[in-house]
């Protein structure tokens, strides 16, 4: 089975930078994912790493350490509309997402 | 791009009675999961499919099946159902069933049991 653990909220102000931490325990793991879900909404993915290191798709970067299992969201100049969600979720053997149990993300003006 | 469909988009039911949800894959996608999600709680794997066949069961209640078809398009039915079934369901899909595919979340049915 897998578990992860994050934290469950989060507040940052516009412009600002905010990291995201995610630890995981499982077994046959294969990689680390992020989404984005808004109230209501689809989650909406971001962000996959399988292997070390750090992954960057333009205001969003995720990082992965297999040897912590450990990896992190990290946001950078923060808008008011990234406001919401936002869930680590590991794969494995099993194909089916594992997800944490999300951390709301407030961000003010 | 096409994302996944989903239908019904909002469905109320009474205690003990069945509905169906289906889910309709981005084209070339032939992996479909389902997923339930509570109020305030992360999305809970049910049940996947991958080339019409069942791939992987997590905490599906044995009141629920479902299925995969020809077309690639699945639905969810959902018997005798109680309250706590409220909650959002999700389809995604992926190319694919390595742990490494990429999983794309439809809009969600949000079922309300009364």
């Amino acid at each position: 089975g897998q578990s992860l653990e994050q934290p469950s909220e989060v507040t940052a102000v516009e412009g600002a930078i905010v990291q995201i931490n995610c630890t995981y325990q499982t077994s046959g793991f294969y990689g680390l994912s992020w989404y984005q879900q808004h109230d209501g909404g689809a989650p909406t993915f971001l962000s996959y790493n399988a292997l070390d290191g750090l992954e960057e798709t333009g205001r969003f970067s995720s990082f992965l350490s297999r040897s912590d299992s450990y990896g992190y969201l990290l946001l950078q100049e923060l808008q008011m509309k990234d406001s919401a969600s936002y869930f680590c979720a590991a794969s494995g053997s099993a194909r089916q997402l594992t997800f944490g149990s999300g951390t709301q993300l407030t961000v003010l003006p | 791009a096409a994302g996944v469909i989903q239908s019904p988009r909002h469905l109320i039911k009474e205690k003990r009675e069945t509905a169906t949800l289906k889910c309709y894959p981005i084209p070339r996608h032939d992996t479909v999961y389902w997923y339930q999600q509570g109020p305030g709680q992360d999305p809970q794997f049910l049940i996947s499919f991958y080339e019409k066949m069942q791939s992987d069961k997590g905490s599906i209640p044995d009141r629920f099946s479902a299925q995969q078809f020809s077309d690639y398009h699945s639905e969810l039915n959902m018997s005798s159902l109680e309250l706590g079934d409220s909650a959002l369901y999700f389809c995604a899909s992926s190319k694919g069933t390595s742990g490494t595919d990429t999983q794309y979340f439809g809009p969600g049915t949000r079922l309300t049991v009364l």
